[in-house]
């Protein structure tokens, strides 16, 4: 069973910094490309950024290019997205996808980790 | 990178059809035929329902069917049922070269 789990969300002052992770399992995690997307409380979707299998392509949205950087460590089968100079419209629940290679849609989510940006 | 255009809500009798568009640009809808639908009912995650515009994955009710012409993308449901009743989002492959993807504005379905 796919499984992708997300942490490191919380509560953060505008300017700072902060790391999100996505623990992947119940697929060969280096086969695919992950991403991530967010939704503001009572908004919509927004695509925030992509990553290969071999990290060799990254996309991000216009959104946060600059601010915010997204890795993977195969290894650990992990995703991470490290966000730096966050901003109250940064604030949202964070969703890690897996992009099936087949489909190029994101085929499974996880649950999310929120992320609030406030003094 | 601006968001795909959807109605803000549609609604529908049980059993009838409804049909919700998505409306893009010559850069992402109209360029690729990488459109896909999501259906997300309140605190879930989204559930991925229709993709390449017109392909169910695996488990999706064949009730659920879609199509584009130029830019813009459509998602019918036909045999309204209450358990429809959610938020869908459309979402277009935008990249020429790399990762890049944009999701519509999001569609409320009410069932009458």
């Amino acid at each position: 069973e796919v499984q992708l789990v997300e942490s490191g969300g919380g509560l953060v002052q505008p300017g700072r910094s902060l790391r999100l992770s996505c623990a992947a399992s119940g697929f060969t995690f280096d086969d695919y490309a992950m991403h991530w997307v967010r939704q503001a409380p009572g908004k919509g979707l927004e695509w925030v950024s992509g990553i290969s299998w071999n990290s060799g392509s990254i996309g991000y949205a216009d959104s946060v290019k600059g601010r915010f950087t997204i890795s993977r460590d195969n290894a650990k089968n992990s995703l991470y997205l490290q966000m730096n100079s966050l901003r109250a419209e940064d604030t949202a629940l964070y969703y890690c996808a897996k992009e099936d290679t087949a489909m190029v849609t994101f085929d499974y989510w996880g649950q999310g980790t929120l992320v609030t940006v406030s003094s | 990178q601006s968001a795909l255009t959807q109605p803000a809500s549609v609604s529908g009798s049980p059993g009838q059809s409804i049909t919700i568009s998505c409306t893009g640009t010559s850069s992402d809808v109209g360029s690729y035929n990488l459109v896909s639908w999501y259906q997300q009912h309140p605190g879930k995650a989204p559930k991925l329902m229709i993709y390449e515009v017109s392909k169910r994955p695996s488990g999706v009710s064949n009730r659920f069917s879609g199509s584009k012409s130029g830019n813009t993308a459509s998602l019918t449901i036909s045999g309204l049922q209450a358990e429809d009743e959610a938020d869908y989002y459309c979402c277009s492959y935008a990249g020429s070269s790399t990762f890049l993807y944009v999701f519509g504005t999001g569609t409320k379905v009410t069932v009458l």
